[in-house]
């Protein structure tokens, strides 16, 4: 079974500024796939970033990166030049290869963005 | 449209009402999903068509009956529900499997 945890129920930061939000699972699979997702208060769930885990490279999607740490099976995000618009839920998710559809989630951070 | 779409958006019913939700991809994807999203809780997984045929069913309780009558719709059909089963229902698809989901807005249910 994989589980997905996300320790920050709730984060802040100042426009234009940088936020991490922090994401760690647990696997016994060697080849699996993870996700950052965005739900803004329209509910409409979004794709933000992808990172295969055969990958050394961290993922870069312009504003948002990530930090893949596969031995400390760490997986976070990174938002530069934070926007109003960033303001949503984040949800961390990781899917095993040929797993059948099962992608698993964790609880999400809540994210707020100050004027 | 474009995307996923879901109707209705909000739904209230009784416990007694049998209602259908319903969502249609414009994607091209071969597989979609129901998930149930409630507060505090990870998004949990319903129901998974793949062209189709149902390849999963997650321990979800009777009363939720899915339809997929074409790679492009799928309905949740609904009755008797508990007051519980108020949540978020979300729709996704994809193209197959270990590819990225792309997600309806939901349909916000509340059963009184």
């Amino acid at each position: 079974a994989q589980t997905v945890t996300q320790s920050q129920p709730e984060m802040s930061v100042q426009e234009a500024e940088t936020v991490t939000l922090s994401c760690t699972y647990d696997t016994s699979e060697s080849d699996y796939y993870l996700f950052w997702y965005k739900q803004p208060p329209s509910r409409q769930m979004i794709l933000v970033i992808r990172q295969e885990a055969y990958k050394q490279q961290n993922a870069t999607e312009n504003r948002f990166s990530v930090n893949f740490q596969k031995a400390a099976k760490s997986f976070s995000l990174k938002i530069s030049d934070s926007q109003l618009g960033d303001a949503a839920m984040y949800f961390c998710a990781i899917t095993r290869v040929g797993s059948n559809y099962k992608l698993t989630f964790g609880k999400g951070t809540l994210l707020t963005v100050n004027p | 449209e474009t995307g996923v779409t879901q109707t209705p958006r909000h739904l209230v019913m009784g416990m007694t009402n049998k209602k259908s939700l319903k969502c249609e991809q414009h994607l091209g994807h071969n597989a979609m999903y129901w998930y149930k999203q409630s507060a505090k809780k990870p998004l949990e997984l319903m129901f998974v068509y793949s062209l189709e045929e149902r390849v999963e069913n997650n321990s979800v309780p009777s009363r939720f009956s899915p339809e997929c009558p074409n790679s492009s719709h799928l309905f949740l059909h609904l009755h008797t529900l508990q007051p519980e089963d108020s949540a978020l229902y979300l729709c996704a698809s994809s193209q197959g499997r270990d590819y990225e989901q792309y997600f309806g807005p939901g349909t916000r249910l509340t059963v009184t």
